[in-house]
């Protein structure tokens, strides 16, 4: 089974700085994608980012980007010039590209963002 | 844009009681996936349907049970209700041959 691993539970920011959250996850397939989601307050679950793996290329949204690295199995989110909506929990998540679409999520990064 | 809608937002239950969440998924969206959300919880997978055909089963109690209608919208029936059941349940819908799940709002079940 696939499991997905966030070792930061809580980061903080300074508005208009920069963050990392990182992600690590567990698999044996070579087919899968991945995705960041933010759940704000209100506790939607919004889509931030996501990759695929095959792509080498590091996704980017906007402010939002990812360092995919596929040997090491790390998916870590980098959030640039950081603003007060962005203070929310974060998810990793991880869906396989052949057996199921069911997201196996992280266990969340909490981010403060302080102004 | 249309979006997933649930309902109730909120239900408030006395235990060993039943209650239904209902789903209604993004218009021409093939699959419906149920989560389950804990207190200080990630989301964790419950089952999924496609084409109103169960597809995949996750950490569903057995007395939970869920299916969709042939107009795509999917019901959670939960018997017995449990303390630890009072959770935050989202449902979201995909269409095939597109990686994202669109969640829903989700609905907020406390169980007394």
């Amino acid at each position: 089974a696939q499991t997905v691993t966030q070792s930061q539970p809580e980061m903080s920011v300074q508005e208009a700085e920069t963050v990392t959250l990182s992600c690590t996850y567990d698999t044996s397939e070579s087919d899968y994608y991945l995705f960041w989601y933010k759940q704000p307050p209100s506790r939607q679950m919004i889509l931030v980012i996501r990759q695929e793996a095959y792509k080498q290329q590091n996704a980017t949204e906007n402010r939002f980007s990812v360092n995919f690295q596929k040997a090491a199995k790390s998916f870590s989110l980098k959030i640039s010039d950081s603003q007060l909506g962005d203070a929310a929990m974060y998810f990793c998540a991880y869906r396989s590209g052949t057996s199921g679409s069911r997201l196996t999520f992280g266990e969340g990064t909490q981010l403060t963002v302080n102004p | 844009a249309a979006g997933v809608i649930q309902s109730p937002r909120h239900l408030i239950k006395e235990k060993r009681e039943t209650a239904t969440l209902k789903c209604y998924p993004i218009p021409r969206h093939d699959t419906v996936y149920w989560y389950q959300q804990g207190p200080g919880q990630d989301p964790q997978f419950l089952i999924s349907f496609y084409e109103k055909m169960q597809s995949d089963k996750g950490s569903i109690p057995d007395r939970f049970s869920a299916q969709q209608f042939s107009d795509y919208h999917s019901e959670l029936n939960m018997s017995s209700l449990e303390l630890g059941d009072s959770a935050l349940y989202f449902c979201a819908s995909r269409t095939s041959g597109y990686n994202e799940q669109f969640f829903g709002p989700g609905t907020r079940l406390t169980v007394l």
